[in-house]
């Protein structure tokens, strides 16, 4: 089945500095990858969606100088944080899925610590 | 507006029962997928089953069911002869559009189900 790749699995970061996560499609191409960042018990709140080679298109209240995402490849896209701080730490998931009528498929996440 | 509501914050089943998980949408377009994905407190999001809405037949993989009552806009999930390793948060999502990988999916809010020995 279709898996997606994404590291580090968690990171603590000093406030003010930056960074980066990384997601990978293993087995597909993905043209279009989605970043969603989910709080303690609640849902999955949808960011951003990556597209390769263009702009990410972000949602509504998202900052995009904030919360920078780059797909460079059909496998790869990041998402970086810049200038951290504590209230950006989050659970953050990318996803993608291999074509029509595919269900997307989630890397394990991300768990951003900014102290 | 919310799109999708899971009216139930948490649900208990006791094991080897089976329990229903609700699910509402609001949509305009004719055209829609529903998913039901699961997360255990690993966080990892685990695809479980999905729902078109040209689909004639209800959706079904294992011990997972999807009772799709398209007039009424629901699509509840489910789950068959519960065992402890369900016991996770359940989202139910949905897609609107063409069904293309360009298409964003968005989620409910969640219902927690924990499942009793």
């Amino acid at each position: 089945g279709a898996v997606v790749s994404q590291h580090p699995s968690w990171v603590i970061c000093k406030s003010g500095t930056s960074v980066k996560i990384e997601c990978r499609s293993l087995d597909f191409q993905a043209t279009t990858m989605f970043w969603y960042r989910q709080f303690p018990k609640q849902s999955l709140m949808l960011m951003a969606t990556s597209n390769e080679g263009s702009k990410a298109t972000y949602e509504q209240g998202v900052e995009k100088d904030k919360f920078l995402i780059n797909h460079a490849s059909l496998t790869l896209s990041t998402l970086t944080v810049t200038s951290a701080h504590p209230e950006d730490s989050s659970f953050y998931i990318c996803s993608a899925g291999p074509g029509y009528n595919s269900p997307l498929h989630f890397g394990n996440g991300t768990r951003l610590t900014v102290t | 507006a919310q799109k999708i509501t899971q009216t139930q914050p948490g649900m208990f089943v006791q094991e080897k029962e089976a329990v229903t998980l609700d699910c509402t949408y609001d949509t305009s377009d004719p055209s829609y997928g529903l998913f039901w994905y699961k997360q255990p407190s690993s966080g990892e999001m685990i695809f479980l089953i999905y729902q078109g809405s040209y689909d004639q037949q209800n959706a079904t993989e294992g011990r997972y069911s999807l009772n799709f009552q398209k007039a009424r806009k629901s699509a509840n999930l489910v789950i068959s002869a519960s065992q402890l390793g369900d016991s996770a948060m359940y989202f139910c999502a949905m897609r609107e559009g063409r069904q293309t990988s360009y298409d964003k999916v968005i989620f409910g809010p969640g219902t927690s189900l924990s499942v009793i020995p």
